[in-house]
């Protein structure tokens, strides 16, 4: 099973929402990570999570809060967004975050933002 | 820092006939090579990769690529596209011996047409 599923696919939200976005993964991966993708462009890193612990934050907006809860959930909640943040966040995973020959990384299909 | 470029934005081509997306990289360092297929509206499906030993690589959907050190190209290829390649074709990097960064291309698009 190499699957990678976040919830929800669509979320429309005001730019004075709090929401959250899940991803979940059964693999047994430890390296969790999100990706913003703008239309027409490609994925962007804006965390990794390595064993749970936050590794790597690409200089994102603090609007942005990531969260690892256990092993196999990845959360990032969201805060005081704007309208330019409206983008496919995508969610992945692989074995570990090293690049070695078993690790491959693994998408989720994403979570289409609209803030209004 | 290294880098991707893919120089074709647009890639049309008819059923049945083959294709080569190009994608040339730079790095001072080695690197691990990755191609990612995204369909209308879906998340990222790995389609191959490069890590090390031979050069010419095969994935999925009978896509095909070959790294080339000295020219630092990792050009994806396919004999005979069906309709469904429909889709936007990613080239990735990582630089070997640290986190699994990937460091994407901008993209191709391949329409494939009757």
């Amino acid at each position: 099973d190499t699957e990678v599923t976040q919830t929800p696919k669509h979320l429309v939200m005001g730019m004075t929402n709090k929401k959250s976005l899940k991803c979940e993964q059964h693999m047994g991966h430890r390296a969790m990570y999100w990706y913003k993708q703008k239309a027409k462009k490609p994925p962007e890193l804006m965390f990794v999570y390595s064993y749970e612990k936050l590794s790597i934050n690409e200089s994102v907006p603090s609007r942005f809060s990531p969260e690892c809860p256990n092993s196999s959930l990845l959360n990032l909640h969201l805060h005081a967004l704007q309208p330019e943040d409206s983008a496919l966040y995508l969610c992945a995973s692989s074995l570990t975050v090293l690049p070695n020959s078993g690790n491959t990384i693994y998408f989720g299909e994403g979570s289409w933002l609209t803030v209004v | 820092a290294q880098s991707v470029t893919q120089l074709d934005s647009q890639v049309p081509v008819f059923e049945e006939a083959p294709v080569e997306l190009r994608c040339n990289y730079s790095s001072s360092v080695s690197v691990y090579l990755f191609w990612y297929v995204q369909y209308p509206n879906q998340g990222l499906q790995l389609l191959l990769k490069y890590l090390s030993g031979s050069t010419l690589v095969k994935g999925i959907n009978g896509f095909e690529a070959e790294f080339n050190k000295s020219q630092t190209s990792f050009h994806l290829r396919k004999p005979s596209v069906h309709i469904s390649d429909t889709a936007e074709y990613f080239c990735a990097v990582s630089i070997t011996g640290t986190a699994s960064k990937l460091t994407f291309g901008t993209g191709t698009r391949l329409q494939v047409t009757l």
